[in-house]
Parts: C-alpha cells; structure tokens; sequence
C-alpha cells in the first residue's frame, strides 16, 4: 500500500481566515513532506519532518505554519494568506530521510483557492 | 549543484504510436532518477526509479526509462501510447533528502 491521504480536496478561504490541510500516511514512513505547486509548474518544497522533527523549512512565510502531531499525520496550517498562495497543496511521504531508496510518495493535493 | 532539464515543453503524439521524453540531470554525485507522472487536478504518481543495478528500468502503464551515465540521460519511453496517458510527467532526482524536479513535460495523445 503506497497511500498518503489528504483533506479537503478543495479549500476556499478569505484572506483573514484559520484553516487547516491534512495529510496521513500508513506506510510506516517517517519522513513527511509539504508541496506548493502553481499551475503548470513542478511541485516546490516547503518543509520537511523526519521522526515528526522539522528539519528543513525552505524559507516559507510564516503565515504557514506546520505540525507533526505523530509519525503518520502531517498538518499544515493556514492563516493570514494571500491570493499568490492559491495553488496545489501536496503532501508526501517517504522511509526515512538518508535512506538508499528514500522513494517519495505523494497525496492526491489540496486545491486551495485565497479570495 | 544538482539540476534536471526537461528537454521538451510540449510534446504532441497520435494514438498507438511510441514516445520518448526527453531528461537530463547534473551531478557531481551518485545519483537517484524519477519520473512521476501528474493527470489532471491529481497529486504525483510515481511511474519508475532508477537507485542502482540494471540501467533500464521498467515501471507501470508500460513505461521504461533507460539511466545513462555517460550521457547523463533518463530519457522515458513507451512504445504505443493511449490517450490515457495525456498527462504531466516530471523527471526528478535526489539530493539528501529533497527531490529536484524538471520543469515538466506535457504529453498530449491524439486520436
């Protein structure tokens, strides 16, 4: 089973609201992603946890915020954004960070659209 | 530094007729090779991967790629497409642990 699961699949908000995206993995992975992509552009990194650490933040704003509650969910949430960040929100999953085959596998994304 | 390039944008194709996208990487390390393909309001599937052993790998939907080191190359091949398989494909590779994508590469199958 290669399954990362997501919600919602979409998401409006306004740009003074607090939402949260959700991203779950039974794999037994321990290292999980977070993904921004815009419209016909690959996927950019933003964070990473390994062992429900965070160990790299790309220089994301700190409008977003991202927790690791366990070793199977990943959240991120949303406050104070702005419409350039409407876009695909992916979550990935892979064994660890390190590994030989640290393979990345990826959630079906939250579309997130910032009125 | 470690960089992918997709060589082509767009590339269009008729229905049963075979296809080859097109993938280069630098590195001044060992590498880890990708290619994911994306359809349409979807998230990332991972079509195959090159990690070490046998240069040609095999992966779903009758896809191949063949890792050339000489070259630098993981070009992707099928050899008759469906209209299925319309979609976005992202060429990749590893560097500690993020993953370094191409810009893409749309492939549209045409009846």
């Amino acid at each position: 089973d290669t399954e990362v699961t997501q919600t919602p699949k979409h998401l409006v908000m306004g740009m003074t609201n607090k939402k949260s995206l959700k991203c779950e993995q039974h794999m037994g992975h321990r290292a999980m992603y977070w993904y921004k992509q815009k419209a016909k552009k690959p996927p950019e990194l933003m964070f990473v946890y390994s062992y429900e650490k965070l160990s790299i933040n790309e220089s994301v704003p700190s409008r977003f915020s991202p927790e690791c509650p366990n070793s199977s969910l990943l959240n991120l949430h949303l406050h104070a954004l702005q419409p350039e960040d409407s876009a695909l929100y992916l979550c990935a999953s892979s064994q660890e960070t390190g590994s030989l085959d640290n393979t990345q596998y990826f959630g079906p994304g939250t579309r997130l659209t910032v009125l | 530094a470690q960089s992918v390039t997709q060589l082509d944008s767009q590339v269009p194709v008729f229905e049963e007729a075979p296809v080859e996208l097109r993938c280069n990487y630098s590195s001044s390390v060992s590498v880890y090779l990708f290619w994911y393909v994306q359809y349409p309001n979807q998230g990332l599937q991972l079509l195959l991967k090159y990690l070490s052993g046998s240069t040609l790998v095999k992966g779903i939907n009758g896809f191949e790629a063949e890792f050339n080191k000489s070259q630098t190359s993981f070009h992707l091949r099928k050899p008759s497409v469906h209209i299925s398989d319309t979609a976005e494909y992202f060429c990749a590779v590893t560097l500690y642990n993020k993953l370094i994508f191409g810009a893409g590469t749309r492939l549209a199958v045409h009846p």
